[in-house]
């Protein structure tokens, strides 16, 4: 299978705890981003990579939150000191390097903050 | 801010007739416009796309209108099928704008 990979694909924690996850993009994409899914809504902004540059976040994203990509491969989105609000599906995409080129998703991993 | 906007939650459509879904956007910059669709437990996949140069686009069973005066578009998908039923999800973008602003999205179930 070629396509997004997220994992873990749920993860459930205690309120305070930090919780990482990974993805692993298309490999000829080198544009990355993480999107947010709650219940009723449909998927917003976070974050985005042109290869290992992080080169736009969105005001969704707290100082609690923190994304990277090293070497340009794989991401990692971490939340720290998680708060009941951040139970959601986290969205991964992969892109090739063009404005209006088609996101490709992975199948998310959900987070639920007891 | 909500730039992206499906109205109907829902729709619900027998199967063998058409399935219209709508989405209206604020911003004037987007020129870019697609439809993703979703099953239960999957990332959304894609559908169809168009252009803001252009005032229709079709795929098979899936056809997209763009209205730009109006900034709307919609989605028919004729005939509808069982396997159609799904959360269909709107987007946008803007020349040289990377990301995608979503809207809400609209469930859509085929009755038999």
């Amino acid at each position: 299978d070629t396509g997004v990979s997220q994992n873990p694909r749920h993860k459930i924690t205690k309120r305070g705890q930090n919780v990482t996850f990974r993805c692993d993009p298309i490999s000829e994409h080198n544009r990355l981003y993480w999107y947010r899914q709650t219940l009723g809504q449909g998927p917003e902004f976070l974050t985005y990579f042109q290869n290992e540059a992080q080169l736009e976040k969105s005001r969704l994203l707290s100082d609690r939150f923190s994304a990277e990509r090293p070497k340009g491969s794989f991401s990692t989105l971490e939340i720290q000191r998680t708060e009941q609000g951040d139970s959601a599906m986290y969205l991964c995409a992969s892109s090739l390097d063009r404005p209006t080129g088609e996101l490709f998703f992975g199948e998310g991993s959900r987070l639920t903050v007891l | 801010d909500q730039q992206v906007k499906q109205n109907s939650p829902s729709l619900s459509v027998q199967e063998g007739r058409i399935s219209i879904l709508n989405c209206d956007y604020t911003n004037s910059m987007f020129d870019y416009f697609l439809w993703y669709k979703k099953y239960p437990a999957e990332g959304p996949t894609f559908l169809i796309s168009i252009s803001s140069i252009k005032d229709k686009n079709e795929d098979g069973r899936f056809t997209v209108f763009l209205n730009k005066s109006a900034k709307h578009l919609s989605l028919h998908i004729v005939p509808s099928q069982p396997g159609d039923s799904a959360v269909y999800f709107c987007a946008a973008s803007g020349s040289n704008d990377y990301k995608l602003s979503f809207g809400a999205g609209t469930t859509v179930t085929v009755r038999a």
